[in-house]
């Protein structure tokens, strides 16, 4: 596609259930970020892929989260025993590393996830 | 430890006149530094980078930023707001490999 794409756009869910948030970034970029942005915050980075494998994951909060990216395009980023303080905006990143590439990261428009 | 903040957290503005948004960061080493603008239900949008050749950045839509060591700023300026400048809008500081590190936002309002 155009640009970065992410579904859902809004997700409601209660406390203690399993979620996935999925990115399509655009097409070869090598380069995939997560980040999470609370209400009045903003972004705060999660985890960054180059290619398949995780490359930084300093910033997931806890064990509960995990992103994975098995074919090197599509993530995804998964929650488990969600908890209220889960409710965020998930944005997703993509950037053109290589060698001529801008590098500049395009952000989707985000996944609402809202936790009751 | 490498951070920036927005001295601002609203800045209102009447059609017409200029904007100022303040930025100051703080690093060990020569930063790369970024300001987005975020409009309401959208995406994150690249308005200008610094990465350590003019110090005098141009964006797009009429934004410029002043990077002044010195001073450890970064601010975006832009000489005539416009309606559509309203939007919240965020600096960066990129960590390596373009993991951004951001501030905590300003909220740019324009009124007639």
């Amino acid at each position: 596609g155009a640009g970065v794409s992410q579904t859902p756009s809004n997700k409601v869910t209660e406390k203690g259930k399993y979620v996935e948030l999925r990115c399509d970034p655009i097409s070869g970029h090598t380069a995939l970020y997560w980040y999470r942005q609370s209400l009045g915050q903003g972004p705060e980075f999660l985890i960054y892929f180059q290619g398949t494998g995780a490359a930084d994951d300093s910033g997931l909060p806890n064990d509960r989260f995990f992103a994975v990216r098995p074919e090197g395009s599509v993530s995804t980023l998964k929650i488990q025993r969600t908890e209220r303080g889960d409710s965020a905006v998930y944005l997703c990143a993509s950037s053109d590393l290589r060698v001529g590439g801008t590098g500049e990261l395009f952000f989707g428009e985000g996944s609402r996830l809202t936790v009751l | 430890a490498q951070s920036v903040t927005q001295l601002d957290s609203h800045v209102s503005v009447s059609e017409g006149t200029p904007v100022l948004l303040r930025c100051n960061y703080s690093s060990s080493y020569s930063p790369s530094l970024f300001w987005y603008v975020q409009h309401p239900n959208k995406g994150l949008q690249l308005l200008l980078k610094y990465t350590s050749a003019a110090t005098l950045v141009k964006g797009i839509n009429g934004f410029e930023a002043e990077f002044k060591k010195s001073e450890t700023s970064f601010h975006l300026t832009k000489p005539s707001a416009h309606m559509s400048d309203a939007a919240e809008y965020f600096c960066a500081f990129s960590g390596g490999y373009n993991k951004l590190i951001f501030g905590a936002g300003t909220r740019l309002a324009v009124h007639p």
